[in-house]
């Protein structure tokens, strides 16, 4: 069976900090993506980045980063200089199985303050 | 190019009664998935369709069923509401259906029953 472990439930922060999301995850399968989403207020889920289990090289784009660690079953986001735009809960997913059957974390809900 | 799109957003239903949730993939998307969101449960896989076909099934009772039809537009239905039915329903779409495939997700049903 699979599972994601979202252990932050609410993360707070001031504009401009940067913050880290953790994802951990298990699975038995050798082949696996994981896949991050944003969900702002309006309620749907906005596709960040997808990662496979071959690829451990981390990734960059604009303000968002993800470390991907086999190692410890992680793959972590991080938002530099979080913007106020930056609001709304982000799940972690992780795909093993034949078709598109999502495992979701719980989610972390993550609030920038001016 | 047009997103997923579901009709309709919002639904207030009695329990008892049935419901019929729409979904329209991105065009030329041919796999659609249904999930459910709960503040209890969070996001669950409920059923993914591919050439008219159900190819996966998540943990939930009968009541709870789906369809395809040729332009790969989705229906999901569930008869004999209870109130725990109450909850977003996202549907997502992909070009195929393969864990590969990185699905793009819909605004959502929020469906209350009463």
């Amino acid at each position: 069976a699979q599972k994601v472990t979202q252990a932050q439930t609410e993360i707070s922060v001031v504009e401009k900090e940067d913050v880290t999301l953790d994802c951990v995850y298990e699975t038995r399968d050798t082949t696996y993506y994981l896949f991050w989403y944003k969900q702002p207020p309006s309620g749907e889920l906005v596709f960040l980045i997808r990662r496979n289990s071959f690829d451990e090289q981390n990734e960059i784009s604009g303000r968002y980063s993800w470390n991907f660690q086999k190692s410890t079953s992680s793959f972590n986001f991080t938002i530099t200089a979080s913007q106020v735009v930056d609001s709304a809960v982000y799940f972690c997913a992780l795909n093993t199985g034949g078709g598109n059957k999502l495992t979701f974390g719980t989610g972390t809900q993550l609030k920038v303050e001016l | 190019k047009a997103g997923v799109t579901q009709t309709p957003r919002y639904l207030i239903k009695t329990r008892g009664q049935q419901v019929t949730l729409s979904c329209s993939p991105i065009s030329g998307h041919r796999s659609v998935s249904w999930y459910q969101q709960t503040p209890g449960q969070g996001l669950q896989f409920l059923f993914e369709y591919f050439s008219e076909t159900q190819r996966n099934k998540g943990n939930f009772p009968g009541r709870f069923s789906g369809r395809q039809f040729s332009n790969s537009r989705s229906e999901m239905n569930v008869s004999t509401l209870e109130l725990g039915d109450s909850a977003l329903y996202l549907c997502a779409s992909s070009y195929l259906a393969g864990r590969t495939d990185t699905q793009y997700f819909g605004p959502g049903t929020r469906l209350t029953v009463l």
